[in-house]
Order: structure tokens, then sequence, then C-alpha cells
């Protein structure tokens, strides 16, 4: 079973439709979520980090939250160039490997 | 700002050669990973190096070797290719310190005939 589920695995969204994505996790002791964006033919850029439940990160069209079950990236007014697949990856316990989701792929359409 | 460099960009290898991916930081950082990235699949840690000198296996090591050559530079290398190691290869690096975030390069394409 997963320790870091995703959801949805894909989405469209038309350009000015805002929606939100999901990163659900079963471990405990989280010490920290990132969020990572990557484009086709590239690697993941890193997003946000987030340490404790209410926590919120922005950026540009992007705001991630952090509940003590899961964390969402919402996406307001998309633009097309928003359209990658959006990856979340988390520490728990004494480790400092993260535990990647599998990812949401993210189209908008003009 | 190069970040972190890998080469080959695309390989294509027949069953049972060997090829060595190469990736170098130049972000001072002490962490190194490679990791495969198949369909479906997610991200998968191959090995790890949390230090020059020091290398540990992740979660899919079988079939792989590594060398932490340097603080810079942290090569993968594929003994006898597999076709079930075709994949997309990624090296990551990351500062010291709790709760740091990756930086990853642009990955290997790397198709096994």
């Amino acid at each position: 079973e997963d320790q870091v589920t995703q959801s949805p695995e894909a989405l469209r969204l038309q350009e000015g439709e805002s929606s939100s994505l999901n990163c659900s996790y079963t471990v405990s002791g989280l010490r920290g979520l990132f969020w990572y964006r990557q484009d086709p033919g590239k690697g993941p850029e890193f997003l946000f980090t987030l340490y404790s439940a209410g926590e919120e990160k922005e950026k540009e069209r992007l705001k991630a939250t952090l509940t003590k079950k899961e964390s969402f990236l919402h996406i307001t007014a998309p633009k097309p160039e928003d359209s990658a697949t959006y990856l979340c990856a988390l520490l728990q316990g004494g480790s400092y490997i993260p535990t990647f989701g599998r990812g949401t792929s993210l189209i908008v359409h003009p | 700002n190069a970040g972190v460099t890998q080469t080959p960009k695309f390989q294509v290898l027949k069953t049972g050669q060997s090829m060595t991916l190469q990736c170098a930081q130049d972000m001072n950082h002490n962490s190194m990973y490679w990791y495969r990235q198949d369909p479906g699949m997610g991200l998968r840690l191959i090995y790890y190096s949390a230090s020059e000198g020091t290398t540990d296996k992740g979660e899919v090591p079988n079939g792989y070797n590594v060398s932490r050559l340097n603080k810079r530079e942290f090569s993968l290398r594929l003994e006898s290719a597999a076709p079930s190691q075709t994949s997309v290869y990624f090296c990551a690096s990351s500062e010291d310190g709790v709760n740091q975030p990756q930086h990853f390069g642009d990955g290997t394409r790397l198709s096994i005939l």
C-alpha cells in the first residue's frame, strides 16, 4: 500500500478554471512535505516545503496547504503554461530520504 | 548556474552491454541520489550518498552500482543491462540539514533492446 497517494492521476482544465490537486499520506511522524513541478523531458523542480498542519505557501497562481492527513495544491485561474506533472514527497521519522507520490498530470487548455 | 548536470541525455543499449551514467552538481551539496522513473511507478530511489566516500542502497538497487567520485560527482553503472532497466534516470542533490528539498537534473533516457 502506497504511503503517499496523489489524486487525481490526471486533470484537464480550461484556462481560468480553478481546481485543487490532492496528496494524502498515511505515515506518522511527518517532518516535511514537498511539492515539485515536472515538465515533459525535464527533472522535477522544487516548488514548496510545508512543515506542519495549518501551514500555507503561495507562489503566483499556486497555493499549497497542509493538514494532518493531506496536502492540497490549489491552482487559481490556471494558464496553459501551468500544464505539467505535479509531484508531492514527504519526509518522515528520522529519514532524510523523501517518499514520492506518483504525481498528477495537469493539462490546461487555452 | 548549471545545478545538476547529467550525461548522456539519451542512450540505447543492447541487452548485456554495460554503461555508466554521469552526474555532477555545482552547489556544494553533500547528499546525492539516483532515481529511476517509470510510467505509473513514480520516482524510485536506486542508491544515495550522504557524503563523499559513502553510498547506501535505496528501494531498487539490484543490477546497479554507484561511485561517489568526489563531492561533485556521483555515477551510476549498469554492468549488464537488461530490458527491465529501460527507464528515465534522474540524479538529484540536496543540502545538509533537516527538510532540505532535492534539486534534480534533467535525466538520462535509457532504452535497453
